[in-house]
């Protein structure tokens, strides 16, 4: 059973475009929930927390459905920069993160 | 920024020899954690460690791998005979509180077991 699934992609979308990535999780006790971006072979870099009320930071915006176990992450006005693969995660009491297999974006000019 | 340090970005070690990865994480966190990424795969959870105890470890960690904060600064993962299946990305991350935060990762060191 995966803890946590991810549409693998890859996504290829325009520069300037709208792109929406969804998650579900399967263990219902999951704490607190994350988007962390990581370039390619390099070390996952913390993206944005999720809150159960929606957050958003600039072009970026998480929600969380706790009731579906679902979340996600959309992007707006894509940039060259976006370009990486996506991983969400879900941590438990002890924080111990559960990675899904990330989605890949690539924002084409 | 404060960041999480590991050492060495890359280590190349015989099958059946010991090897020490090392990591310095943010000095006022006070919960650790390493994770490895078999290429291509996803990023997997193997032991976090707190108060100098392990807090939780994965079915991964098994008795070839042990955890160790021997200073005040320094926290490393041991593995004690690398088989061909330990090649991995080990990451080291940090967190200063237990709940509902992120982790900070370090880069991350490219172990390869020839």
């Amino acid at each position: 059973r995966k803890e946590v699934e991810q549409d693998p992609g890859p996504f290829n979308v325009p520069e300037g475009a709208t792109v929406a990535f969804n998650c579900t999780y399967s263990n219902s006790a999951s704490q607190s929930f994350f988007w962390y971006r990581q370039d390619c072979r390099k070390e996952p870099k913390l993206l944005m927390s999720v809150y159960s009320s929606g957050n958003e930071d600039g072009r970026f915006t998480a929600q969380l459905n706790r009731a579906s176990q679902y979340i996600s992450l959309l992007i707006r006005d894509s940039k060259l920069s976006d370009s990486a693969t996506y991983l969400c995660v879900a941590a438990n009491t002890g924080n111990q993160f559960y990675f899904g297999t990330g989605t890949s974006l690539t924002v084409i000019p | 920024e404060p960041e999480v340090t590991q050492t060495p970005s890359h280590q190349v070690t015989q099958m059946g020899q010991e090897v020490i990865l090392r990591c310095v994480p943010i000095s006022n966190h006070l919960y650790f954690y390493w994770y490895r990424q078999i290429l291509g795969q996803k990023v997997e959870f193997l032991v976090s460690f707190y108060n100098n105890e392990i807090s939780e470890k994965s079915e991964i960690f098994d008795d070839q791998f042990s955890v160790e904060r021997p200073d005040g600064s320094n926290f490393t993962l041991k593995i004690r005979s690398t088989k061909l299946e330990d090649s991995a990305m080990y990451f080291c991350a940090s967190s200063d509180k237990v709940s509902n935060q992120p982790q900070h990762f370090g880069d991350g060191t490219r172990l390869s077991i020839l």
